[in-house]
């Protein structure tokens, strides 16, 4: 089946501008995450969601930054009025439910360049 | 709070013999999962093991093994018989095991895996 898939692959934005990303995650998997990984970084936490439940969203770094998700379906992160210190690929994860031993599948990412 | 360290920002070995990359975690949790991810160029996140902290036997996986010190809280991965294509960076990551811990992966700076032909 399908993957987690993430658009656009690539995003180049002007500084002050808003973007949004979007994450298709596995069909039917409740839990979706969200993380940063700034160049030669690991992978920050950002947010998750599972399923009805409120997200925590305690990773993210600034009242700029918010998501959404719809149902059990795809997720929109977006970043408004964007710095330079957003530039940094953003990957999207999912799972069938958030519990440990589930494993998380990462989608491929988006690139976003702040000029 | 939870932290990995990984220490070696980059590593190289020759193809088909032993590499080891290190990993070290703090938490003062008793319920934890450790996992290694491989993210070639192509920035997809690929789960290569993981180890369940309350079982003592280390994890394998084909030419992957795992050095679990649950005490030093150690967590090294083993590459035995190195393929070219197993060139990329390695992320160590910790995960609460606990009943309403975070459910968020914590993530290392990760190691740069070069394979020489």
């Amino acid at each position: 089946g399908a993957g987690v898939s993430q658009s656009p692959s690539n995003k180049v934005t002007e500084k002050g501008k808003d973007v949004e990303l979007r994450c298709d995650p596995i069909s039917g998997h409740t839990a979706l995450y969200w993380y940063r990984q700034r160049l030669g970084q690991g992978l920050e936490f950002l947010i998750y969601f599972q399923g009805n439940s409120a997200p925590d969203k305690s990773g993210l770094p600034s009242d700029r930054f918010s998501a959404e998700r719809t149902g059990e379906s795809v997720s929109t992160l977006t970043i408004q009025r964007t710095q330079q210190e957003d530039s940094a690929v953003y990957l999207c994860a999912s799972s069938l439910v958030a519990a440990a031993h589930y494993e998380q599948y990462f989608g491929p990412g988006t690139r976003l360049t702040v000029t | 709070a939870q932290t990995v360290t990984q220490s070696q920002p980059e590593m190289s070995v020759q193809e088909a013999e032993t590499v080891t990359l290190s990993c070290t975690y703090d938490t003062s949790e008793s319920d934890y999962y450790l996992f290694w991810y491989k993210q070639p160029p192509s920035r997809q996140m690929i789960l290569v093991i993981r180890q369940e902290a309350y079982k003592q036997q280390n994890a394998t996986e084909n030419r992957f093994s795992v050095n679990f010190q649950k005490a030093a809280k150690s967590f090294s991965l083993k590459i035995s018989d190195s393929q070219l294509g197993d060139a990329a960076m390695y992320f160590c990551a910790y995960r609460s095991g606990s009943q309403g811990g975070s459910e968020k992966l914590v993530f290392g700076k990760g190691t740069k895996l070069t394979v020489n032909p």
